[in-house]
C-alpha cells in the first residue's frame, strides 16, 4: 500500500462542474502539498497546508489531520484546469501520490 | 515570485553522451534543490537533495557516479547524466526551496525530457 493514495486516478468532467480530488496518507506529516502538473510536464505548487482550509480563486484545499485525509476542490471547472493533480506529504521527505488526471471538456 | 528555470526542456542524443541539465532559481536564493525523475504515468521519484556548497545526498538505488549533481551557488544546481543510455530516458525535474527543513515550499522547474537513442 502506498503511503499516499489519491482518488480517483482519472476524472472527466464537463465545464462548470464542481470537482473533488481526494488524498489519503498513512504516515505522520508536517504539511501536505497539492501540485498541478501540466501536459508539458511543468509543475505548479497550488497549496501547502497543515491544518484547516485554504482557498485560492476557484481552488479550495482542506485537510483533516485526525483522519489523514485531504481534498482538493475546483469550483466552476474550466478546460484549462485539465492537468494532473498531485498530492504530496512532507515527512522526512516529500512523498508523492500517483496523481489524478483531470480532463474538463467544454 | 519564486520562479525556477530549468534548461534544456528537451534533449535527444546518442547513447554514450553526457547530458547536463541546469536548474536556476531566478528571484530567490535556493538553499536546497531537489532532483526528481518521472516515468510515464508514474509519480515523481526523488533522486537526490543538494544543499548549496555541500555534497548532494542521493536516494537509495541512485548511482551518484552516474548522476552528478553540483550546487555551487545559491541560484544554480546542475544534474549531469554521464554516459547516458536508453534506460536513462525519462523526465527529469528539479525543485528549489529557500530554506532547509521539511515545511519549506518547493518551487518546480518545467522539467527536461531526455531521450537517449
Amino acid at each position: 500500500k502506498n503511503e499516499v493514495e489519491q482518488s480517483p486516478q482519472n476524472l472527466t468532467a464537463q465545464e462548470g462542474e464542481f470537482i473533488t480530488i481526494n488524498c489519503s496518507y498513512s504516515v505522520g506529516i508536517s504539511a501536505l502539498h497539492w501540485l498541478q502538473q501540466h501536459p508539458g510536464g511543468g509543475i505548479v505548487s497550488l497549496f501547502m497546508l497543515s491544518s484547516g482550509k485554504k482557498k485560492h480563486g476557484r481552488l479550495i484545499a482542506t485537510i483533516n489531520i485526525q483522519e489523514k485525509h485531504s481534498s482538493l476542490h475546483i469550483t466552476a471547472s474550466h478546460p484549462r484546469d485539465s492537468a494532473v493533480y498531485i498530492c504530496a506529504v512532507s515527512g522526512s521527505r516529500l512523498t508523492f501520490g500517483e496523481g489524478t488526471q483531470l480532463t474538463v471538456n467544454p | 515570485g519564486a520562479v525556477v528555470s530549468q534548461h534544456p526542456s528537451r534533449v535527444i542524443c546518442k547513447s554514450g553522451t553526457s547530458v547536463k541539465i541546469e536548474c536556476r532559481s531566478l528571484d530567490f536564493q535556493a538553499t536546497t534543490m531537489f532532483w526528481y525523475r518521472q516515468f510515464p504515468k508514474q509519480s515523481l521519484m526523488l533522486m537526490a537533495t543538494s544543499n548549496e556548497g555541500s555534497k548532494a545526498t542521493y536516494e537509495q538505488g541512485v548511482e551518484k557516479d552516474k548522476f552528478l549533481i553540483n550546487h555551487a551557488s545559491l541560484t544554480l544546481s546542475t544534474l549531469t547524466v554521464t554516459s547516458a543510455h536508453p534506460e536513462d530516458s525519462s523526465f527529469y525535474i528539479c525543485s528549489a526551496s529557500a530554506g532547509i527543513g521539511r515545511n519549506q515550499p518547493q518551487h518546480f522547474g518545467d522539467g527536461t525530457r531526455l531521450s537517449i537513442l
